[in-house]
């Protein structure tokens, strides 16, 4: 069982380029969580999705930000016009269910913006 | 006020002692209540996860929940250098399928 797989593990963009982050979820879960971490800060939550359904998306910036979880391949979580705010490292978590017990993380993508 | 609140610390005990860490909640609702573990610049890993009043034990870590007062607990026994990192609280709420995390606790094992 290979885990969360999430790439690249670092990613460096100037400003106004276009940030693609992966995630690969746990064989056998089907839900996904997008989470962004600033330095010295905790957890904040982006958007949860389920394959081809995004159920909460309440994290979101409402602009330059979106996210897909096909039903082929990874989720997406996809940052337009990157700007020097934007650099953090950005965490993906599955769970099987709706997470009762908890969420498995990905090794997460740093994203500096130059 | 914030959703889930955690003293940022840094938490400082001498290697054997007990660490107690603290987490409050805001939504009453909430069902669900886990301690993650962070180490500097790595993935939250999950150490416990409780679900009804009282203590939950498993090895050197103890999670409580107190439900009226919208508290939970990780105490951590014979603390070790190696027990050394920033500490999440996480919880979901009634109507909210993720998890909110707190801003976390730092501690820190004094060999």
């Amino acid at each position: 069982n290979a885990g969360v797989m999430q790439n690249p593990r670092h990613l460096v963009r100037r400003r106004g380029q276009e940030a693609r982050l992966r995630c690969s979820p746990m064989k056998g879960h089907s839900h996904v969580y997008w989470y962004r971490q600033l330095p010295e800060e905790g957890l904040k939550f982006m958007v949860y999705l389920q394959k081809e359904n995004i159920i909460d998306e309440s994290g979101m910036p409402k602009e330059r930000f979106s996210a897909e979880f096909p039903k082929e391949g990874p989720s997406i979580l996809r940052i337009q016009q990157v700007v020097r705010g934007d650099s953090a490292a950005y965490f993906c978590a599955s769970s099987p269910g709706q997470g009762r017990d908890g969420y498995t993380f990905g090794s997460g993508t740093r994203l500096t913006v130059v | 006020q914030k959703e889930v609140e955690q003293n940022s610390g840094p938490l400082s005990v001498p290697e054997g002692a007990i660490a107690s860490l603290n987490c409050t909640y805001s939504d009453r609702g909430s069902q669900s209540f886990f301690w993650y573990r962070q180490y500097s610049g790595k993935s939250p890993e999950l150490i416990m996860s409780i679900y009804s009043n009282g203590d939950k034990e498993d090895g050197r870590f103890t999670a409580q929940l107190n439900k009226a007062s919208q508290y939970v607990s990780l105490l951590i026994r014979d603390s070790q250098p190696s027990d050394s990192a920033t500490y999440l609280c996480a919880v979901t709420g009634a109507g909210r399928r993720a998890l909110t995390f707190g801003s976390g606790t730092r501690l820190q094992v004094q060999p």
